[in-house]
């Protein structure tokens, strides 16, 4: 499995304000995601960011709010802008490790970055 | 609407008891996936089943996919405090592939 790290562990941030998370993995992978959880509940996928082409947002996410770099394949950042309370989440990167000769892919996580806007 | 719903959401049982919790869909997913994920950690991969009706072992927990790919459990037994935490189970749908989605996990509590 990938060896994955985020930065920062946690922010507190001003409204208004914009705050860039950066995700750093061990080794090179395909496809990054990015996703959004509230303390104690599920995640919620933001949008898949692949090397070399735009990231692809899912349904009620869009690249103004939250943009994304995928400058090689070993990182990515996205961007939380214009924070509002709203906004205040445990923001997690994940990658896919594809089992070789395998059918399936699997996700392995970072440590996630946990976001308090005021 | 979500398209792997968990149940229980919450569970709080006395060490050494059993305990099931399930994920159930209306999706055929090529592969499923559970997760532990303790607070302030990443939710950490402990089984994928991929074959209809597949049982997989991991000590003390045992995962099952059900014969039509929609749906899986997770038994834990004689739960211990440090079994503690958010499990998660998430789908790689057969039309989605490369794409998971997360049912709504379900947080367990082991008292000692």
């Amino acid at each position: 499995s990938a060896v994955i790290s985020q930065k920062p562990s946690r922010d507190i941030c001003q409204r208004g304000t914009s705050l860039t998370i950066q995700c750093q993995v061990d080794s090179q992978v395909t496809m990054m995601f990015w996703y959004r959880q509230q303390p104690g509940q599920s995640l919620t996928l933001i949008a898949t960011a692949n090397q070399g082409s735009e990231a692809t947002y899912e349904s009620g996410f869009v690249i103004d709010k939250f943009p994304i770099s995928r400058p090689n394949l070993t990182f990515s950042t996205l961007t939380v802008s214009n924070m509002s309370p709203e906004d205040s989440s445990i923001y997690l990167c994940s990658v896919e490790g594809g089992v070789r000769q395998a059918s399936y892919n699997e996700q392995f996580f970072g440590p996630g970055t946990r976001l308090t806007v005021l | 609407t979500q398209l792997l719903e968990q149940s229980p959401q919450f569970l709080s049982i006395q060490e050494g008891e059993n305990l099931t919790v399930y994920c159930n869909s209306s999706s055929v997913f090529s592969s499923l996936q559970w997760y532990r994920q303790e607070p302030g950690e990443g939710p950490v991969l402990l089984v994928t089943v991929v074959t209809g009706g597949e049982v997989k072992k991991l000590k003390r927990l045992t995962f099952q996919f059900g014969d039509a790919r929609k749906d899986s459990s997770l038994h834990i037994t004689a739960a211990q405090p440090g079994d503690t935490g958010l499990y998660l189970c998430a789908g790689e749908p057969l039309v989605n592939f490369n794409k998971f989605y997360f049912g709504s996990g379900t947080k367990l509590n082991v008292k000692p």
